[in-house]
């Protein structure tokens, strides 16, 4: 069965640091991996995803996230972070008819 | 870019009343719509998924007669939480694939239920 793991329910950074999200998969066959975004107050939304091609994929927002086959690994970066980045994040894998999300991860960034 | 809207933001019911949440794609047409349910720890379960014109798929756990799921068109499902009790107290989602369109799913900005 497909699954998404993220092991961190909280990541907290200081503004201008990198960020780093982690997220890490077990899929059978070729991976379909997203990132979503839910602030404070607010629904779900899409920040990126790999599908095929460059395991760089860059998104929404100065977000990007790589791809790496052998750690089995989507984890989401950004170098420089923003106090308005505080959300929670979320990593999702693609099943047949939708995602299978993790658990979440809440970013807080101080000032 | 693509909206989905829910209706209504937040509800609250007696025990044993029944609930009606409308998931609507707004400016684009949605073979497939999802429903999600968020746990307290923020977790997210997919519910079913809601084909336009025919039958919902439950996952595992969902109890289809509970959670009514009813797709009339292709910009329009909805979850009716027949007789609900306070352990249905929730967040729930929708979201909704564009027909023909790429793979990623617009979510609505969810329905919270207390019920009482």
């Amino acid at each position: 069965a497909q699954s998404v793991a993220q092991p961190e329910d909280q990541v907290n950074v200081a503004e201008g640091n990198p960020l780093t999200v982690k997220c890490t998969y077990s899929v059978s066959g070729n991976p379909y991996l997203f990132w979503y975004v839910q602030y404070p107050n607010r629904g779900l939304q899409f920040l990126l995803k790999y599908i095929t091609g460059d395991n760089l994929v860059k998104g929404s927002y100065g977000f990007e996230a790589e791809f790496n086959k052998s750690q089995t690994s989507f984890h989401l970066k950004k170098p420089s972070a923003l106090v308005s980045d505080s959300a929670l994040y979320f990593c999702a894998v693609r099943d047949i008819f939708g995602d299978i999300f993790g658990t979440g991860t809440r970013l807080q960034v101080f000032p | 870019g693509a909206v989905v809207s829910q209706h209504p933001s937040w509800v609250i019911c007696k025990s044993g009343t029944s609930v009606k949440i409308e998931c609507r794609s707004l400016d684009f047409q949605a073979t497939t719509m999802f429903w999600y349910r968020q746990f307290p720890k923020q977790s997210l379960m997919l519910m079913a998924t809601s084909n336009e014109g025919s039958k919902a798929t439950y996952e595992q756990g969902v109890e289809k007669d509970k959670f009514l799921i009813n797709h009339a068109s292709l910009t329009l499902s909805t979850l009716t939480v027949t007789s609900a009790h306070p352990e249905d107290s929730s967040f729930y989602i929708c979201s909704a694939r564009e027909a023909g369109g790429t793979d990623t799913q617009y979510f609505g900005p969810g329905t919270r239920l207390t019920v009482l």
